[in-house]
């Protein structure tokens, strides 16, 4: 059974700070990995997707990946009130497999 | 473009109406995929269809049936629903490419059965 397992929440961290998302995965060969934001009530929007091991930043966003460790994660850089969101972490082998999401608070 | 659009946002029907959801997209994806979402989880996986054939599904309940009449559209027809089917539907689109397919999300309909 494939599982994806992120750091429970919520995490609360003030404005302006790093907030550092984590997640594993339980099936080596996964090829993508994904993070969606999802605000309350609204759909989930994709926010980074990562193939190689290594960084990818994309403005205040920087994923991270390690397959060895099957491990991948988010940090958030001078977090803003708008970035109050359920971070979802994803997996894609055959099909996409979803962590439980971590709430994320960033308080003013 | 990554737009994919969903109709009705809102639906409430009774245990023994008939009524579908609808999605479209226009960015000549060829996969979509269907998935219900209750509130404080993750969306679950219901159906997948890759060029237009049912691939994938994930053993849903016959009174969900699913319908991909061309590329762009994907229906959800719904028929004696249950209180419990009560959730937030999504639908999602990819381009196929062998491993790397990033899903966009609808905006959802959200849909409640009395």
């Amino acid at each position: 059974q494939k599982e994806v397992e992120q750091n429970s929440g919520p995490l609360s961290v003030p404005e302006g700070a790093i907030a550092s998302l984590n997640c594993t995965y339980s099936d080596r060969v996964s090829q993508s990995f994904f993070w969606y934001r999802q605000y309350s009530g609204k759909s989930p929007e994709l926010i980074m997707s990562i193939y190689s091991n290594g960084d990818k930043e994309d403005g205040r966003f920087t994923a991270q990946l390690n397959k060895a460790s099957q491990y991948v994660s988010l940090l958030i850089r001078d977090s803003q009130p708008s970035d109050s969101a359920t971070y979802l972490c994803a997996v894609n082998d055959y099909k996409l497999s979803f962590g439980a999401g971590t709430t994320v608070t960033v308080r003013a | 473009d990554t737009e994919v659009t969903q109709t009705p946002k809102h639906l409430v029907m009774g245990m023994t109406n008939k009524k579908s959801l609808k999605c479209e997209q226009h960015m000549g994806h060829r996969a979509m995929y269907w998935y219900k979402q209750k509130a404080k989880k993750p969306p679950e996986l219901m159906f997948v269809y890759s060029y237009e054939k049912l691939s994938i599904n994930e053993s849903v309940p016959s009174r969900f049936s699913p319908e991909c009449p061309n590329s762009s559209l994907l229906n959800l027809h719904l028929h004696a629903l249950q209180p419990e089917d009560s959730a937030l539907y999504l639908c999602a689109s990819s381009q196929l490419t062998g491993g790397q397919e990033t899903q966009y999300f609808g905006p959802g309909t959200r849909l409640l059965v009395l």
